[in-house]
């Protein structure tokens, strides 16, 4: 069975700090499929990023980076210079493809608290 | 391009009524999945619909059920509603061509509160 943890429950950080969120996984597919969504206050899950099984190439886009690693099954997601609009719960995600299945399942999120 | 809408977004029931949330996927987007978000349980997978067929099933009672229609927009049912149903219940749209899992898109929820 697929698993996701993140043991971060909370962060609080100040502004312009740079803050890592932790994500592990488990899973038996070889072929699976990871995302972290951001849910404001306002509820709505914003997509961030999907990397498949095969790709471990760290990306980059603007303040936000992450970090993926099969060795130790981790995906982790880094915001530089954290600002209070990046306060919301983020959310790691698992997909497994190989059975053709499309259910995410879910980490219990971390709530990023950025304070001015 | 408009995002998935899901309606009603707040809805108010009493334990042992049923309830019918409406989803109307990204257009041409063929995949439509419900999730249901608890602060106790967090966010879990209730069904994912694909060109009008239940591709794949959460574990949830038979209470809960849904259906997509041919122009891909799908509604979710939950009959004789528990307190514990009280949830927010998100919708979710991707395009699915191929093998490959697409990002898969989340409308606002609809929030259920059942007293």
């Amino acid at each position: 069975a697929q698993k996701v943890t993140q043991a971060q429950t909370e962060i609080s950080v100040v502004e312009k700090e740079d803050v890592t969120l932790d994500c592990v996984y488990e899973t038996r597919d070889t072929t699976y499929y990871l995302f972290w969504y951001k849910q404001p206050p306002s509820g709505e899950l914003v997509f961030l990023i999907r990397r498949n099984s095969f790709d471990e190439q760290n990306e980059i886009s603007g303040r936000y980076s992450w970090n993926f690693q099969k060795s130790t099954s981790s995906f982790n997601f880094t915001i530089t210079a954290s600002q209070v609009v990046d306060s919301a719960v983020y959310f790691c995600a698992l997909s497994e493809a190989g059975t053709g299945r499309r259910a995410l399942t879910f980490g219990s999120g971390t709530r990023l608290q950025v304070q001015p | 391009k408009a995002g998935v809408t899901q309606t009603p977004r707040y809805l108010i029931k009493t334990r042992g009524q049923q309830v019918t949330l409406s989803c109307s996927p990204i257009s041409g987007h063929r995949s439509v999945s419900w999730y249901q978000q608890t602060p106790g349980q967090g966010l879990q997978f209730l069904f994912e619909y694909f060109s009008e067929t239940q591709r794949n099933k959460g574990n949830f009672p038979g209470r809960f059920s849904g259906r997509q229609f041919s122009n891909s927009r799908s509604e979710m049912n939950v009959s004789t509603l528990e307190l514990g149903d009280s949830a927010l219940y998100l919708c979710v749209s991707s395009l699915e061509q191929g093998a490959r899992a697409d990002t898969q898109y989340f409308g606002p929820g609809t929030r259920l509160t059942v007293l």
